[in-house]
């Protein structure tokens, strides 16, 4: 079994929809979880950070952490083609090595 | 605030020969650097860390002396690929993590724009 467990998609929505995305991990000494966006052909950039269980929301994005249920979301509201993207989710107990999900593709068709 | 470089950002090279990618933090200074690889619509794969100063901490099955990394200095990390083969063509990325105190925000990391190899 994987640590982190993510849907590779790929994951089509019409403009405006919201978007939920979503992984379980298995480690419950995972405390840090942290959602990635990656467009083709670059790098991740750190989208949202959260520590712990509870909600965190800024601007369109909202990540949630359930850690009862070992559950991770994304929320995308009013998704724009400009979301198109692969997004990965990430956890880490608070030492050097994070886990990565497999990256969901997201298209946000016009 | 905290940009990190690669460079080269694609390179081909003929099989048998090294290959060098640097990874810098530009704006920040970082004890962590990690390097990953990634094959196409697959997630990224930790290949070693590394702590300035010191050696680097390879993950399982991945040949330290095919990938040499050093560490040199608070902002720059350098991978080679000593004689590269096809099967080594991969999108390289880097990570570096910020040195901060007593935060969680220890714990983040920022990604390079990795490096496109191809070894013909």
């Amino acid at each position: 079994q994987k640590e982190v467990e993510q849907d590779p998609g790929p994951l089509s929505v019409p403009e405006g929809a919201i978007v939920s995305l979503n992984c379980t991990y298995s480690n419950s000494a995972f405390q840090y979880f942290m959602w990635y966006r990656q467009y083709s052909r670059k790098g991740p950039e750190l989208l949202m950070y959260t520590y712990s269980s509870g909600n965190k929301e800024d601007g369109r994005f909202t990540a949630q952490v359930d850690k009862s249920s070992k559950y991770i979301s994304l929320f995308i509201r009013d998704s724009q083609p400009s979301d198109s993207a692969t997004y990965l989710c990430a956890t880490n107990t608070g030492g050097f090595k994070t886990i990565f999900g497999a990256g969901t593709r997201l298209f946000v068709k016009a | 605030g905290a940009v990190v470089s690669q460079h080269p950002s694609r390179v081909i090279c003929k099989s048998g020969t090294s290959v060098k990618i640097e990874c810098r933090s530009l704006d920040f200074q970082a004890t962590t650097m990690f390097w990953y690889r990634q094959f196409p619509k697959q997630s990224l794969m930790l290949m070693a860390t590394s702590n300035e100063g010191s050696k680097a901490t390879y993950e399982q099955g991945v040949e330290k002396d095919k990938f040499l990394i050093n560490h040199a200095s608070l902002t720059l990390s350098t991978l080679t690929v000593t004689s590269a083969h096809p099967e080594d063509s991969s999108f390289y990325i880097c990570s570096a993590r910020e040195r901060t105190s007593g935060t969680t925000r220890s714990y983040e990391q920022y990604f390079g724009p990795g490096t496109r190899l191809t070894v013909t």
